[in-house]
Parts: C-alpha cells; structure tokens; sequence
C-alpha cells in the first residue's frame, strides 16, 4: 500500500492567492483527517470526514478555509484568500475505523 | 486551554540507557492514549498505544505506562537506539470519537 498520499510537498505563494492542498487516503479507509501544524500551537485538527461527509469542523481557523471530500479516495483544503499566517505543514490522515490514524508525508506551505 | 501537555521540549540520552517521555493529560473523557514518531519531513507514525483499562502496554522496546489517577503517561524506550532519534508526539481520544488531540511533542536526540 503506498499509504496517504499529499500534494504538492511544498508550496510556495503570495499573499492573497488560492491554495489547494490534496490528499489521497489509503484505500478502505472510512475516516480522513486535515491537520495544521505550527511551533506555536502544534498539531491541530482543522477538519474530519467520515465516508466522505464532514463530521466535525469546528478546528478550521476561518471562512478563508474549506475541504471537500467528492469521493471516498480524494480530498482538497482550499485556502482562499491565503495570508502569510497561513504558513505551516498541513498533514492528511486517514483510519480504517480505529483509533490509529495514518499520516501523509505534509504540505509545507509557504505565504509571503 | 491545552488538554494534552508535554511539558519538555527536548530530551537527551545516551545510546543503549533508557528513554523516559512524558504526557499530561486535563480531560478526564479521554480513554484511549497513543504515541506517534515523527522523522524531520515525514509525517507522524503511530508507535504504541493503551486503553484507559490499562496500565501497562509493551512492545518490543517500547513501553508506555497509564496512571489514571494522576492523569499522566510514560514512554519508555529501552535500550535506546541512535535511530530512536525523533519527535514524538503524546494523543488522546474520547470514547465515542475518532478525534485526537496531540500535544507539542518532545524531541529525543539519542547520543551514540
């Protein structure tokens, strides 16, 4: 299995441009999970899917954010308009129904 | 309001002595604790985990420890090993949900 799969790895952008960020979870995975990591707050949980419907959302910063799920083996976070606060690794994880969750490799994103 | 701490940054060893982390925990609803290993670039893997009917879970080298009482939670890694070197982040989970909530993470730097 190739496990999560994240594009692009790095991501580089001014200031008031759209951003999308793609996830591909690992296959038969029910659950999908969008996580932002800074130094200041850590790893926070911005949004989870289950079987493609959003459960929670109550972690996205603001209305410049949103995640879809079209199908059970795609999801994007846009970020519209980005701002340079913005910039930090956001990781996909995906879980087969347990408490383990699986972690993409992250999107580095960069807004100057 | 940071329900999962852990309280020390950075941690030193040396090679082939004992590894101890540490993980505070404030929600008293969490039942389900994990740890995960992140490498510089990579995202995090789940390393090992215990339910709150525990109190001791072990793999290999890896042991964590539940003190329900006082809300707290070891790692102990022995014998520590070069490669052991990493960033490892304590979860916890509510029952009933598949949402975790990670602290800051301390990053274990072992000394050959």
């Amino acid at each position: 299995d190739a496990g999560v799969i994240q594009s692009p790895r790095h991501e580089v952008t001014e200031m008031g441009q759209e951003v999308t960020l793609r996830c591909k979870p690992i296959s038969g995975h029910d659950y999908l999970f969008w996580y932002r990591q800074t130094m200041m707050r850590g790893l926070e949980l911005l949004i989870y899917f289950n079987n493609n419907v959003p459960i929670d959302d109550s972690g996205m910063p603001e209305d410049r954010f949103s995640a879809k799920m079209p199908n059970a083996s795609f999801s994007t976070l846009k970020i519209q308009p980005s701002e340079p606060r913005d910039s930090a690794v956001y990781f996909c994880a995906s879980s087969p129904n347990t408490y383990e969750q699986y972690f993409g490799p992250g999107t580095r994103l960069t807004v100057t | 309001d940071q329900q999962v701490k852990q309280n020390s940054p950075s941690l030193s060893v040396q090679e082939g002595r004992i590894s101890i982390l540490n993980c505070d925990y404030t929600n008293s609803m969490f039942d389900y604790f994990l740890w995960y290993k992140k490498y510089p670039a990579e995202g995090p893997t789940f390393l090992i985990s215990i339910s709150s009917i525990k109190d001791k879970n072990e793999d290999g080298r890896f042991t964590v420890f539940l003190n329900k009482s006082a809300k707290h939670l070891s790692l102990h890694i022995v014998p520590s090993q070069p490669g052991d070197s990493a960033v490892y982040f304590c979860a916890a989970n509510r029952a009933g949900s598949y949402q975790l909530t990670f602290g800051k993470g301390t990053k274990l730097s072992v000394i050959p």
